[in-house]
């Protein structure tokens, strides 16, 4: 089982729609907590942190709850440019600060 | 504002043979680590370094070697080369190891023949 699961995908999604994405996680000694997008063959770009108290960059937000190791990312008005691999990802401070991927979860946004 | 270089972006090799990919941090970043991305796979983490010293050892062959510089530049040394180190390689850098948010070079795609 990964230390970091996360929705399988792909989500197809038409322009303008709300859509989620939901990951978990089994090391509770986790302390940090990202998105990362990927675009084919680049590098993982960070899209945020996520807090506990759950945090909104404009159409996108993320919640957290440490209780169920639970991490969430919502993308509302999905533009064609949101088309990318969605990585959860943790950073668990006692194993060196290394990062944590989940596999990733495919989304395409069709006109 | 400047980011993660690596180089080369792209290497043949063939079977056996030996390679070396270089990072340059992001300016002020004390803490360098290593990812390997195969097809279809996320990153999987391989070391890491924080003021050039190693800090934590992931899923690394012992054919792989690592080591941070006193400028802050990192070289991964891999020799023996074979068929399934085909992959990405990335190269992140992050200031204050275990609290920062990592930033990620764009990468070495290694193909062995």
């Amino acid at each position: 089982r990964k230390e970091v699961e996360q929705d399988p995908g792909p989500f197809n999604v038409p322009e303008g729609a709300t859509v989620a994405f939901n990951c978990t996680y089994s090391n509770s000694a986790s302390q940090s907590f990202f998105w990362y997008r990927q675009d084919c063959r680049k590098e993982p770009k960070l899209l945020m942190s996520v807090y506990s108290s759950g945090n909104e960059d404009g159409r996108f937000t993320a919640q957290l709850n440490r209780a169920s190791q639970y991490i969430s990312l919502l993308i509302r008005d999905s533009k064609l440019s949101d088309s990318a691999t969605y990585l959860c990802v943790v950073n668990a401070h006692n194993q060196g600060g290394k990062l944590i991927f989940g596999q990733g979860t495919e989304l395409s946004v069709k006109p | 504002a400047a980011g993660v270089i690596q180089s080369p972006r792209h290497l043949i090799k063939e079977k056996r043979e030996t390679a070396t990919l270089k990072c340059y941090p992001i300016p002020r970043h004390d803490t360098v680590y290593w990812y390997q991305q195969g097809p279809g796979q996320d990153p999987q983490f391989l070391i890491s370094f924080y003021e050039k010293m190693q800090s934590d050892k992931g899923s690394i062959p012992d054919r792989f070697s690592a080591q941070q510089f006193s400028d802050y530049h990192s070289e991964l040394n891999m020799s023996s080369l074979e068929l399934g180190d085909s992959a990405l390689y990335f190269c992140a850098s992050s200031f204050q190891t275990k609290l920062g948010e990592q930033f990620f070079g764009p990468g070495t795609r290694l193909t062995v023949l």
